[in-house]
């Protein structure tokens, strides 16, 4: 089955820095990569996503990268404020045998310090 | 819309006690899952469903059963609770197809102690 590895687990930036998240995965069949926030006390909630046959995207300060060959994708995000201090999580996923079924990674702790 | 509910917020258990948690969605996807949040370990797949009447075992399903007799229904039962299913529950929904990418949306979450 697929397997994502994401790292780092805990992430500590100053206001206004870069962040870089990554993530790792092993089916050559996945094609699907989306990019979760979970704030305190919530539900994830879809911030990004990328399809197999698209190398980048951006949305605003939000930016996600893949890489197929080297079957990695990476979140960026720019100009970082403390809201965006958060659980993020990558997922891959794919169609296969009828059905689609993502694969997430165990997620990164951004913590943004004002 | 109220996308994805789950009801109830949190529930304290004791050994060996049953409870179902229950989720609904009004948004009419065809895929709803189930997933355990343990600290530092991500979403643990625990049950899918691609349909009404169809469910599948996901990553972790013992312990656990589930159902799906409507489109919008999707609840989770825990028989003979055990403090391993101390956890922070979450329901989703999708719409899936061959062609698309399943952006799920997930509920708030059910917050379970077993003690």
């Amino acid at each position: 089955g697929e397997n994502v590895e994401q790292h780092p687990s805990t992430l500590s930036v100053q206001e206004g820095d870069s962040a870089v998240i990554k993530c790792t995965y092993s089916d050559s069949a996945s094609n699907y990569f989306p990019w979760y926030k979970q704030e305190l006390g919530k539900g994830p909630q879809l911030i990004i996503d990328i399809r197999s046959n698209v190398g980048e995207k951006k949305d605003q300060r939000i930016a996600v990268t893949l890489n197929k060959t080297a079957k990695h994708f990476s979140l960026h995000i720019t100009e970082t404020q403390p809201e965006d201090s958060a659980v993020y999580f990558c997922a891959a996923s794919g169609w296969k045998g009828g059905s689609y079924i993502p694969t997430f990674g165990r997620g990164t702790s951004l913590i943004v310090h004002p | 819309n109220a996308g994805v509910t789950q009801t109830p917020k949190f529930r304290i258990l004791k050994i060996g006690q049953s409870m179902t948690l229950q989720c609904t969605q009004d948004m009419n996807h065809n895929y709803m899952y189930w997933y355990r949040q343990d600290p530092g370990m991500g979403l643990k797949l625990i049950y899918y469903s691609v349909g009404a009447g169809i469910t599948d075992k996901g990553e972790v399903p013992n312990g656990y059963n589930v159902s799906r007799s409507t489109t919008e229904d999707f609840p989770l039962r825990l028989e003979l609770a055990a403090p391993s299913q101390t956890s922070v529950y979450f329901c989703a929904s999708s719409y899936s197809d061959s062609g698309v990418g399943n952006i799920q949306y997930f509920g708030a979450g059910t917050r379970l102690s077993v003690l």
